[in-house]
């Protein structure tokens, strides 16, 4: 079965343009979940996806970010008219059912690096 | 703000001893404190967890230890081994699947 997976692995944008990540969950997961990494510091939740539907998105910046997870095919982490402090590793998890204490464990993809230049 | 705080930012280990890395949070509420281990290229995998209704908890050579009063756990890597060297995340959530992390945390282990 293999895991999670996303691309592109390394992205590289000038200021003003636009990025996409995927994310392809593990096969059998619906449940989808984006995570930001800035330099020096640790992952932060951004968003939390199922099939077609926005979860929670109490993580995501209120602009020029959004997020879908369709019906067919991939996740899709947006980030429109990238500045440079968008520049951070985002990571994608997923799980077969909801996650949390006493549910699923997320498993991690091995992260898209967006450099803004 | 950083939910999680955790230290040090790298160590060094000789094969054969012990990894200490240590972490501290500021929310109340949370209640599960998991540990991820990333190796380069890889994304972060679980490796132990725990709730604190206990103050320690063993896996192998892996040991979390946790103090709720000083909102302190950290992790414990017996006989450290070269195949142990990989980045390691504290994390903690409030029972639900908003993980927070902290920085991280890269281990060498020299052989």
């Amino acid at each position: 079965n293999a895991g999670v997976m996303q691309n592109p692995r390394h992205l590289v944008r000038r200021r003003g343009q636009e990025a996409r990540l995927r994310c392809s969950p593990m096969k059998g997961h619906s449940h989808v979940y984006w995570y930001r990494q800035l330099p020096e510091e640790g992952l932060k939740f951004m968003v939390y996806l199922q099939k077609e539907n926005i979860i929670d998105e109490s993580g995501m910046p209120k602009e020029r970010f959004s997020a879908e997870f369709p019906k067919e095919g991939p996740s899709i982490l947006r980030i429109q008219q990238v500045v440079r402090g968008d520049s951070a590793a985002y990571f994608c998890a997923s799980s077969p059912s909801l996650a949390g204490t006493g549910g699923e464990t997320q498993y991690f993809g091995p992260g898209t690096r967006l450099l803004v230049l | 703000q950083q939910q999680v705080k955790q230290s040090p930012q790298s160590l060094i280990v000789q094969k054969g001893g012990i990894s200490i890395i240590n972490c501290a949070y500021e929310n109340t509420a949370f209640d599960y404190f998991p540990w991820y281990q990333q190796f380069p290229g890889k994304g972060p995998a679980l490796l132990i967890a725990i709730r604190p209704d206990v103050s320690e908890k063993k896996e192998g050579r892996f040991t979390i230890s946790f103090n709720k009063s000083a909102k302190q756990f950290s992790l414990h890597i017996m006989d450290s081994q070269p195949g142990d060297s990989a980045t390691y995340f504290c994390a903690a959530s409030n029972s639900d699947y908003k993980l927070s992390f902290g920085a991280g945390t890269t281990v060498t282990v020299r052989a």
